[in-house]
């Protein structure tokens, strides 16, 4: 299994331009998440879903959007780019029945708005 | 709301020292509680977890107790090498499909 995997590793953006982030996994997992991590900070949620066809907001979603048409695929799509989206990007995923709640993750994009 | 704080860094040490990292944590209920490890340029990785009371998780050397009556679950390890060099996370989750709430994370450096 290749677990989680995103893409592009890094990106650098003008203001205003948009991008996809690519997150796939290959575990069957059924909830999938995007976070961003800000420099000596944790990690926020963007945005999640809980199956295909079904996503909603995290605590800080303001200039990103989501889909999910498969279990598979979760892209974050940022629309206009703005300097307070420089940051790095983490997706997971899990098992609904996991009782233990625990989150793989994928190893990031580092993206850059200038 | 929930919350999570873990002792700030950066924490210094020589190898062979003995490592805690200090995480209390605020939430309903009973979490399950965990550490994540990023080593430099990557991603996070589970290092350990426990999903009730008094549970004990351990992973290459490293320890941490759920403490219930303390709300705390500090990371231990008796003998740190350069190889841990890297930022660790505490977090906690109650349910499934919501987010993992994370600490700011602690930056460890060992040197030789």
């Amino acid at each position: 299994n290749a677990g989680v995997t995103q893409t592009p590793k890094f990106r650098i953006l003008k203001i205003g331009q948009s991008m996809t982030l690519q997150c796939a996994q290959d575990m069957n997992h059924n909830y999938m998440y995007w976070y961003r991590q800000d420099p000596g900070m944790g990690l926020k949620l963007i945005y999640y879903s809980v199956g295909a066809g079904i996503t909603d907001k995290g605590e800080v979603p303001n200039g990103y959007n989501v889909s999910r048409s498969t279990t598979e695929d979760f892209p974050l799509r940022l629309e206009l780019a703005a300097p307070s989206q420089t940051s790095v990007y983490f997706c997971a995923s899990s098992y609904s029945w996991d009782r233990t709640y625990e989150q793989y993750f994928g190893p990031g994009t580092r993206l850059t708005v200038t | 709301g929930d919350s999570v704080t873990q002792m700030e860094g950066p924490v210094t040490l020589s190898e062979e020292a003995f490592l805690t990292i200090n995480c209390t944590y605020t939430a309903t209920g009973y979490p399950s509680l965990f550490w994540y490890v990023q080593y430099p340029g990557e991603g996070l990785q589970l290092l350990l977890k426990a999903t009730k009371a008094d549970d004990k998780g351990s992973n290459k050397g490293f320890e941490a107790t759920y403490r219930k009556e303390t709300t705390s679950f500090h990371l231990e390890k008796g003998s740190v090498q350069v190889s841990d060099s890297a930022v660790y996370f505490c977090a906690l989750n109650h349910q499934a499909g919501t987010a993992l709430i994370f600490g700011k994370g602690t930056t460890l450096s060992v040197s030789s």
